[in-house]
């Protein structure tokens, strides 16, 4: 595709609900990368994929988030039994090149509100 | 720590009047500074990378520096459609992972 591709562009979960945030990078792009933002504020590194390895997940804030890549393109962002402090958009971003400090790529952000 | 500081949080212009955006860091062995503008409901979109102090880049209206300290964004006759949160972001010293500013919300008035 001509860019990074995320959906849903809003997800509205009841608390207590699991969610699942999918994200198309842009295609040969080895690197892929969640951030999650609040209003505000800048971007915050969640995890980090070479291809379909995850090799950095030290942002994922608790063991309720899980993410994949298990093909080395797509990739799902899993958060289990959401809470309100989960609000935030998910930012997915790729690029070409391996490595975490690379330019990368964004989409437009999955908007999750936690009610 | 590393940090990465923004300033100023906001900053409003008239078109045409130029001025300049700051990005204060302080990680041990700079690979790189990474400026995105971000307008509302939108990812990042990639700017300009520098990597060493005195590099400079250029993109339309906007210039960014680097110093072994900070960057500057400055923006020369600024027009409306740049009104968006100019980011700025470096990879951590040990992990590499990129860590942005908070960012600077610019509005250009007509």
């Amino acid at each position: 595709g001509a860019g990074v591709s995320q959906s849903p562009r809003y997800k509205v979960a009841k608390r207590g609900q699991d969610v699942a945030l999918r994200c198309d990078p842009i295609s040969g792009h080895v690197s892929l990368f969640w951030y999650q933002q609040a209003l505000g504020q800048g971007p915050e590194f969640l995890t980090y994929f070479q291809n379909e390895a995850q090799l950095d997940k030290s942002g994922l804030p608790s063991d309720r988030f899980f993410a994949e890549r298990p093909e080395g393109s797509v990739s799902t962002l899993k958060i289990q039994r959401t809470q309100q402090e989960d609000s935030a958009v998910y930012l997915c971003a790729s690029s070409f090149r391996g490595g975490m400090n690379t330019e990368a790529f964004f989409g437009q952000g999955t908007r999750l509100t936690v009610v | 720590e590393d940090q990465v500081t923004q300033s100023p949080e906001a900053l409003r212009l008239q078109e045409g009047e130029s001025s300049s955006l700051n990005c204060s860091y302080t990680v041990s062995g700079l690979r790189g500074l990474f400026w995105y503008r971000q307008d509302p409901g939108k990812g990042p979109e990639f700017l300009f990378t520098l990597y060493s102090a005195g590099e400079e880049k250029e993109k339309e209206r906007l210039k960014a520096t680097l110093t072994k300290k900070e960057s500057f964004l400055h923006i020369t006759a600024p027009k409306p459609e740049d009104s968006a949160t100019y980011l700025c972001a470096v990879p951590g010293s040990n992990t590499g992972k990129l860590i942005f500013g908070q960012g600077t919300t610019l509005q250009v008035k007509p």
